[in-house]
C-alpha cells in the first residue's frame, strides 16, 4: 500500500496568516492526490483534487502545490471558517491511503 | 442536492453480525461508483471498500476481507455494507461516500458501530 506521511500532526496559527500543510508519498503518485476538510463534529469534505484544482465552492485561499512526491496545501489568509483537521489522500492505486491528518487551530 | 444518509449502526457484541445502509438521493446513483470508509474515535480515515457504479466488482480493505461485503441496489439507489464477525478494532463511525472517478466527492454524515461486550 502506498503510505501518505503527513505533517505537522497539529497546527496553531493565527486569522490571516499563512498556512502550509504536506503530505509525502511513499511512490510516484503523479497528480493523483487530494484534500479534504472535516470540521468539528462534521464529515470530511472534499477541497482539492488532481493536486491542485479546488473542488466546486472552495474559496481561492486554499491552492494545492506538487515538489515530486511531496505535497502541499496552502491557506493564503486563514479565516474562522477553516479551523478543522485537514486529510491528504493518494488517488493513484487501490486501496486509497489518508494521510493521519493535520488538526488546525486558531491561536 | 446530493445526499447520503447512513443508518443501521449500533452496539453489536464482538463476533456479531450489522448491516449498514446508505440512502442516496439528488444523482444518479446508478451512475457512480460508491464507498465506505470509517473513522475510528479520534483517528483518522480509511477506506473500508469500493463498489462499481453496477455492482460488478468490489474492493476491500485487507482487514476487512472475508468479513465484510458492499453491495447496492440500484433500483433503490441504496448502498449497503453487510458486516460479519466484528471485532473491537472496527469500532468507528461509518461513512457512505460517493466515488468520483478515483476521489470522494460526497460524503454522508456517517453512522457509529460500537462492538463491545
Amino acid at each position: 500500500d502506498i503510505q501518505m506521511t503527513q505533517s505537522p500532526a497539529s497546527l496553531s496559527a493565527s486569522l490571516e496568516e499563512i498556512v502550509t500543510i504536506t503530505c509525502q508519498a511513499s511512490q510516484n503518485i503523479g497528480n493523483w492526490l487530494a484534500w479534504y476538510q472535516q470540521k468539528p463534529g462534521k464529515s470530511p469534505q472534499l477541497l482539492i483534487y488532481g493536486t491542485t484544482s479546488l473542488a466546486d465552492g472552495v474559496p481561492s485561499r486554499f491552492s494545492g502545490s506538487r515538489s515530486g512526491t511531496q505535497y502541499s496545501l496552502k491557506i493564503s489568509r486563514l479565516q474562522v471558517e477553516d479551523i478543522g483537521i485537514y486529510y491528504c489522500q493518494q488517488a493513484s492505486s487501490t486501496p486509497p491511503t489518508f494521510g493521519a491528518g493535520t488538526k488546525l487551530e486558531l491561536k | 442536492e446530493v445526499q447520503l444518509v447512513e443508518s443501521g449502526g449500533g452496539l453489536v457484541q464482538p463476533g456479531r453480525s450489522l448491516k449498514l445502509s446508505c440512502a442516496a438521493s439528488g444523482f444518479t446513483f446508478s451512475d457512480y461508483n460508491m464507498a465506505w470508509v470509517r473513522q475510528a474515535p479520534k483517528k483518522g480515515l480509511e477506506w473500508v471498500a469500493t463498489i462499481s457504479y453496477d455492482g460488478s466488482s468490489t474492493y476491500y480493505r485487507d482487514s476487512v476481507k472475508g468479513r465484510f461485503t458492499i453491495s447496492r441496489d440500484n433500483a433503490k439507489s441504496t448502498l449497503y455494507l453487510q458486516m460479519d464477525s466484528l471485532r473491537s478494532e472496527d469500532t468507528a463511525t461509518y461513512y457512505c461516500a460517493r466515488h468520483w472517478g478515483t476521489y470522494l466527492d460526497y460524503w454522508g454524515q456517517g453512522v457509529m458501530v460500537t462492538v463491545s461486550s
